[in-house]
């Protein structure tokens, strides 16, 4: 059981590009979520979704958008990349039904902008 | 709104001493708590959560942590820390009347334990 499957694992982008980071479950869970991880910071919400095709704006969303066509799919695209969005990024699904279900991660993605 | 607070960046503890993490939280009803950690250049795990009933919650990998309402504190617990304990560690709160989105992590304790 693969569990959350992020692609890829290290990525440099120059200011100004755009690219698409993936993330994939097969634990059919309803709930997705991207995070980014600073230091000193915890974690922050980015955007998430509770089924295929609805989506949400979490607690900083400028600069990102998502797309949830599929239950199993839930890609983060940088529009413009900004040196402020370095950062490491998580992706984190759960079960439907309670907001109570723990959060189950991928292993990351660390983007680098310069 | 919603905060957590984890007042330490660092807790040092040699092996086989009992380990403490802690939390504080804010929410304007009331809580679901979380504890996750973090090993090097891996994801987030769950450790244990609390949601209602007994005050003391026991987790994985020998965990347990004291749900405290009058102190809203949340803290975590091993009576005998392991080297591999060594990771860091955050506490997350969401208020059972927000929606799904709103689960607020800590900064986040970074745990070392000596041999």
């Amino acid at each position: 059981n693969a569990g959350v499957t992020q692609t890829p694992k290290f990525q440099v982008l120059k200011t100004g590009q755009s690219m698409t980071l993936q993330c994939a479950q097969d634990m059919n869970h309803e709930y997705m979520s991207w995070y980014r991880q600073d230091p000193g910071m915890g974690l922050r919400l980015i955007h998430y979704s509770v089924g295929a095709g609805i989506t949400d704006q979490g607690e900083v969303p400028n600069g990102y958008n998502v797309s949830r066509s599929t239950t199993e799919d839930f890609p983060l695209r940088l529009l413009s990349a900004a040196p402020s969005q370095k950062s490491v990024y998580f992706c984190a699904s759960s079960t439907s039904g309670t907001v109570n279900s723990p959060l189950h991660f991928g292993n990351g993605t660390r983007l680098t902008v310069t | 709104a919603q905060s957590v607070a984890q007042p330490e960046d660092q807790v040092n503890v040699a092996e086989g001493n009992p380990l403490t993490v802690k939390c504080t939280y804010s929410v304007s009803g009331n809580p679901y708590l979380f504890w996750y950690v973090q090993y090097p250049n891996r994801g987030l795990q769950f450790l244990l959560k609390y949601i209602t009933g007994d005050n003391l919650v026991k987790g994985s990998y020998g965990f347990e942590a004291e749900f405290n309402k009058s102190q809203t504190s949340f803290h975590l617990k091993k009576p005998s820390a392991l080297v591999s304990d060594s990771a860091l560690y955050f506490c997350a709160v969401r208020d059972t009347t927000d929606s799904w989105g709103k689960l607020q992590f800590g900064a986040g304790t970074q745990v070392v334990v000596t041999p």
